[in-house]
């Protein structure tokens, strides 16, 4: 398996432009989760979902953001409007149960927002 | 009182050294102890998984917990170039699937 696939891996906008991140999760894996990282705040966990439906959300920081799931391989985290404190690392992680204890996470997402 | 401490380091060691890393926690319900492994550029990878107290072997890693007194270590013998890496503890509290990280130590092992 080619583990969980993330992309892009740089991504590069103005402030209020819309980004859209994407994800290819673990084949089997049937719990799906965003995670932000900075310096500041180390790893957040943004959203959670379980079969593709998000079960937790509340570490979404604001509106700008949301998180799809349509299907069991692919999920995407959308920021629009964007705003420079946005920039983080993304990453997308997946795992084979619903508890979180095991995760495997994707190489990530590096987005500045000027 | 943070729910999670870690020492962000750096760690500079030499290669062949003994490594130890350490966290404190601070949340009684936490019953997973776990430490991620994190290269430049690449996202975090499970590295050692323990649920109990006491300490839990694997090759050159030893990953030890001390509930009583909510303190978590990973040690790394004969420690080589390729572990240099920013090490993440992270706990649970089993039926929560959220993960509490630590903020990462980074390693340079030197040859």
């Amino acid at each position: 398996d080619a583990g969980v696939i993330q992309s892009p891996r740089h991504e590069v906008t103005e402030m209020g432009q819309e980004v859209t991140l994407r994800c290819k999760p673990i084949s089997g894996h049937n719990s799906l989760f965003w995670y932000r990282q900075t310096m500041m705040r180390g790893l957040e966990l943004l959203i959670y979902f379980n079969n593709n439906v998000p079960i937790d959300d509340s570490g979404m920081p604001e509106d700008r953001f949301s998180a799809k799931m349509p299907n069991a391989s692919f999920s995407t985290l959308k920021i629009q409007p964007s705003e420079p404190r946005d920039s983080a690392v993304y990453f997308c992680a997946s795992s084979p149960g619903g508890l979180g204890e095991k995760l495997f996470f994707g190489s990530g997402t590096q987005l500045s927002v000027l | 009182q943070k729910e999670v401490e870690q020492d962000p380091g750096p760690l500079s060691v030499p290669e062949g050294a003994i490594v130890s890393l350490n966290c404190t926690y601070s949340n009684s319900a936490f019953q997973y102890f776990m430490w991620y492994r994190q290269y430049s550029r690449k996202g975090p990878e499970l590295l050692m998984y323990t649920y109990s107290s006491g300490n839990k072997e694997d090759g050159r890693f030893t990953a030890q917990v001390d509930k009583s007194s909510k303190y978590i270590s990973l040690f790394i013998r004969d420690s080589q170039p390729s572990d240099s890496a920013t090490y993440l503890c992270a706990f649970s509290g089993g039926s929560n699937y959220k993960l509490t990280f630590g903020k990462g130590t980074l390693l340079t092992v030197n040859p």
